[in-house]
């Protein structure tokens, strides 16, 4: 079956630690996402990368890095310098970037930090 | 700038009654998408249903049905006949060409629960 793997579902992590966040599509969608959910806030983008090789912040990348050195593959790093970073994160894919094509997202990892 | 709201952070049925999830959008484009996504317990977001700015007919498909409204910038989703299944958090969302090459703009998502 094709979809979007998310690894681990649950984290935890110490202050100050960067810790990676896994995602895996093998869908062959050339666009990849990373979303961040806080309860009552919506959905708010992280990072998005059209193509291989590329990537482009979104709304909140301030404290997040992020790599795209192959098409199945999108991970995101957390730094020490995100100063909030628990949270749900979501990954998610689409056939390509425009504007209307739909997303499909993995199941997400939870991220403490403390 | 563009926003979606849904004013109903969260709304609680019983089984079998109809339910309705508001959408209110703001966008400056005249060309947009909006979408609806469910997220179970699970956590995965799941696609609903796509419509674009140009085709205001309104859609069913089974017990769900979309209501578009231009004049209103209103994009209602209705849940007919509503099963214990349903409970979930839904999210409305708009996709315009302002700004990035992919502004996809949730709202806060408003959690239903159908109780048996």
């Amino acid at each position: 079956d094709g979809g979007i793997t998310q690894s681990p579902k649950y984290l935890f992590r110490k202050e100050g630690q960067n810790v990676t966040l896994s995602c895996e599509q093998n869908l062959n969608h050339d666009a990849m996402y990373w979303y961040r959910q806080d309860p009552g806030q919506g959905l708010r983008l992280i990072y998005y990368s059209q193509i291989v090789n590329d990537f482009q912040k979104g709304d909140i990348a301030e404290g997040y890095s992020v790599s795209r050195e192959k098409k199945e593959s999108f991970p995101l790093t957390v730094t020490s310098a995100q100063k909030n970073p628990t949270a749900f994160y979501l990954c998610a894919s689409s056939t390509d970037s425009s504007y209307n094509s739909p997303l499909h997202f993995g199941n997400g990892t939870r991220l403490t930090v403390t | 700038a563009q926003k979606v709201t849904q004013a109903q952070t969260e709304i609680s049925v019983v089984e079998k009654e109809d339910v309705t999830l508001d959408c209110v959008y703001e966008t400056r484009d005249t060309t947009y998408y909006l979408f609806w996504y469910k997220q179970p317990p699970s956590g995965e977001l799941v696609f609903l249903i796509r419509r674009n700015s140009f085709d205001e007919q309104n859609e069913i498909s089974g017990r769900y049905s979309w209501n578009f409204q231009k004049s209103t910038s209103s994009f209602n989703f209705t849940i007919t006949a509503s099963q214990v299944v349903d409970s979930a958090v839904y999210f409305c969302a708009l996709s315009d060409l302002s700004g990035s090459a992919r502004q996809l703009t949730f709202g806060s998502g408003t959690q239903l629960t159908v109780l048996p």
